[in-house]
């Protein structure tokens, strides 16, 4: 299974635009990639998923470059509320059953 | 329901007794994953359930660990002869399973305290 990096802590402010870069040097070629977004107390919840170039939903954006050895999440004019972890995963058919999810990424959005 | 629901939401026992946690999945979901997160971690894989297929139980820690799922429904996992290491959140989560990489969707979890 491909492995993920990501930062540990991120701090922004409201209104402002977040991007959390994600690698996975060693992407398979049949790997989707995956973010989720967990509060506190609450399981893991699906943000946007990829494959390649740029997909976009009512919550956030992914951009794939060419390589796909990297992804970059981004939030729009964060609020508060997006304070939480952010996980990226990277896995196909072959891994399905067995998605990694790392430490994340803990975004603290800041009045 | 509309959702993925676990049970109880909190347990605390006692070191050496023995846990049973229930997930109810999404009606509909034969797709069926546990996992467990310690304090400030990541989510660690537990077992897969698919349908009807033996399950993925690879993630589990130690033999003290099982679960079952009965049909596409209802699945329990038990924690024999609990021990401190063991608290944790424990995630359920389920999926549709029938598309590569569609979504999880989880439940809310159950703190597992031991003491």
């Amino acid at each position: 299974l491909a492995k993920t990096t990501q930062p540990i802590s991120m701090d922004s402010y409201e209104g402002q635009e977040v991007n959390i870069t994600c690698s996975h040097n060693n992407i398979a070629t049949n790997d989707y990639i995956t973010w989720y977004q967990q509060f506190p107390s609450q399981g893991p919840r699906f943000i946007i998923q990829g494959y390649k170039t740029k997909v976009t939903n009512e919550v956030a954006s992914l951009f794939i470059p060419a390589d796909r050895k990297s992804s970059t999440l981004s939030l729009p004019r964060v609020s508060l509320s997006d304070t939480a972890v952010y996980y990226c995963l990277v896995g196909g058919r072959d891994g399905y059953n067995k998605l990694i999810f790392g430490a994340g990424t803990r975004l603290a959005v800041h009045p | 329901g509309a959702g993925v629901s676990q049970s109880p939401s909190n347990k605390v026992t006692e070191k050496g007794k023995d846990v049973e946690l229930r997930c109810d999945p999404i009606s509909g979901h034969t797709a069926l994953y546990w996992y467990r997160q310690r304090l400030g971690q990541g989510l660690e894989f537990l077992i897969y359930f698919q349908g009807n297929s033996a399950p993925d139980k690879s993630g589990l820690p130690s033999d003290r660990f099982s679960a079952e799922r009965t049909g596409e429904s209802v699945s329990t996992l038990t924690i024999q002869r609990t021990q401190q290491e063991d608290s944790a959140v424990y995630l359920c989560a389920s999926s549709l399973g029938q598309e590569v990489n569609e979504k999880l969707f989880f439940g809310s979890g159950t703190q597992l305290s031991v003491l």
